[in-house]
């Protein structure tokens, strides 16, 4: 079992429709990040969490440290979200551990 | 703008060949490290720095060999003992902080013909 699970690991949607995105961890960490990653390849920091939640623009990213669980939500999405969603926690000093990722598409 | 550059974008290699990927970053970051990924699979440590001259190898460290002489500065070396190299390669930094924010940079992607 990996440390760190995410799901779905595909998800297809409409245009407008919210998504949820779910990290699950079964180890100790100091902060949880939700990454994107583009077709290209170049992967871009959305949110570093400790705690709580986090909101930028039109997504939310909730941690629950209790539950370790994290949960990354998009409001009405658009196909420019489509993109592939990582969760990675550090784990002590500098370790950093990924989720597989989840693919996202939106359909117009 | 402050970021990181990976370069070449795209290299292929003979097998039997050596190659350096270059990544350099500009955040005064002193973390750096080098994440491999393959298809349906999420990145793994290559190696890591957590400051100038001091570098530790991390889970699939083999066949790969880094520097660190400067901070700005993470050059990974693809060996000819690497078995299986074709693969996309990603730089990142994080700051003095173990929480720090993750840069990325772009990527290389190695194909070994």
């Amino acid at each position: 079992k990996n440390e760190v699970e995410q799901s779905p690991q595909n998800l297809t949607a409409q245009e407008g429709e919210f998504i949820t995105i779910n990290c699950s961890y079964s180890v100790g960490i100091s902060a949880l990040h939700w990454l994107q990653q583009h077709p290209g390849g170049g992967i871009v920091s959305l949110f570093m969490l400790s705690s709580g939640k986090k909101k930028h623009g039109r997504l939310i990213a909730t941690i629950n440290i209790q539950e370790k669980h994290s949960s990354l939500h998009i409001t009405a999405s658009h196909p420019r979200d489509s993109a592939v969603y990582i969760c990675a926690v550090h784990q002590g000093a500098q370790k950093l551990v990924f989720g597989q990722g989840t693919r996202l598409t939106i359909n117009p | 703008d402050g970021g990181i550059t990976q370069s070449p974008k795209y290299l292929f290699r003979k097998e039997g060949q050596n190659v350096t990927l270059s990544c350099e970053q500009n955040l005064n970051h002193d973390a750096m490290y080098w994440y491999r990924q393959d298809p349906g699979q999420g990145l793994r440590l290559i190696y890591y720095s957590q400051i100038v001259n001091d570098f530790q190898k991390g889970d699939i460290a083999e066949g790969y060999s880094v520097s660190r002489e400067k901070k700005e500065s993470f050059p990974l070396t693809v060996t000819s003992a690497q078995k299986n190299p074709t693969a996309f390669y990603l730089c990142a930094s994080t700051g003095t902080s173990s929480t720090g924010e993750l840069f990325f940079g772009e990527g290389s992607r190695l194909t070994v013909l």
